[in-house]
């Protein structure tokens, strides 16, 4: 069974600056995907950024971006220029390519200080 | 294009009471799933269906059952609500093949006393 582990419970960054949120994952599947999701205080999830595992080059989205490293299983994001509307729980989630479940992590609960 | 529709968003039940928690897409989309959120644990698979009939269990299904009658709505039943279904619950919906996100319904709050 996949699994998923976020070592950070909790993380703070002052605003402006940037802060890493760390994933490793297990997995048999050698086509899969990757996602991390945002949980703000409104309880919403949205989605993030997303990874191609097939996929060398690490995805980007504006000030988030990726570092997928597959032989190590590691996948963790990286938040430049941190906003005070970063303040959210951040969740790991790798997608099976031929079973379509999501799996999530334990989550980081992410505090942008002013 | 309303997405995934969840209802209720709060829900206060006592131990033994049944109830269902509805979803709904409008996304034509084949998965569907049900997750529960508690502290400290990330979202925990509860069941999934992959197309109309079809269900299966996920990593905590006890004290749940699901069905999947159309490809639109995939609810879950508390049967005998305990307090350990004290929790939040995610709706989600996605397509099944491709590495596309899911989408998920705006969460219920349930607390069983």
């Amino acid at each position: 069974a996949q699994t998923v582990t976020q070592s950070q419970p909790e993380m703070s960054v002052q605003e402006a600056e940037t802060v890493t949120l760390s994933c490793t994952y297990d997995t048999s599947e050698n086509n899969y995907y990757l996602f991390w999701y945002k949980q703000p205080p409104s309880r919403q999830m949205i989605l993030v950024i997303r990874q191609e595992a097939y996929k060398q080059q690490n995805a980007t989205e504006n000030r988030f971006s990726v570092n997928f490293q597959k032989a190590a299983k590691s996948f963790s994001l990286k938040i430049s220029d941190s906003q005070l509307g970063d303040t959210a729980m951040y969740f790991c989630a790798p997608r099976g390519g031929s079973q379509g479940n999501l799996i999530f992590g334990k989550g980081t609960k992410l505090s942008v200080k002013p | 294009n309303a997405g995934v529709t969840q209802t209720p968003k709060f829900q206060v039940l006592k131990t033994g009471q049944s109830m269902t928690l509805q979803c709904a897409q409008d996304m034509n989309h084949e998965y569907m799933s049900w997750y529960r959120q508690d502290p400290g644990m990330g979202l925990r698979l509860i069941h999934y269906s992959v197309g109309a009939g079809i269900t299966d269990q996920g990593e905590v299904p006890n004290g749940y059952n699901v069905s999947r009658s159309t490809t639109e709505d995939f609810p879950l039943r508390l049967l005998s609500a305990a307090p350990s279904q004290t929790s939040v619950y995610f709706c989600a919906s996605l397509i099944f093949q491709g590495g596309t996100e899911a989408f998920f319904g705006q969460g219920t709050r349930l607390t069983v006393v």
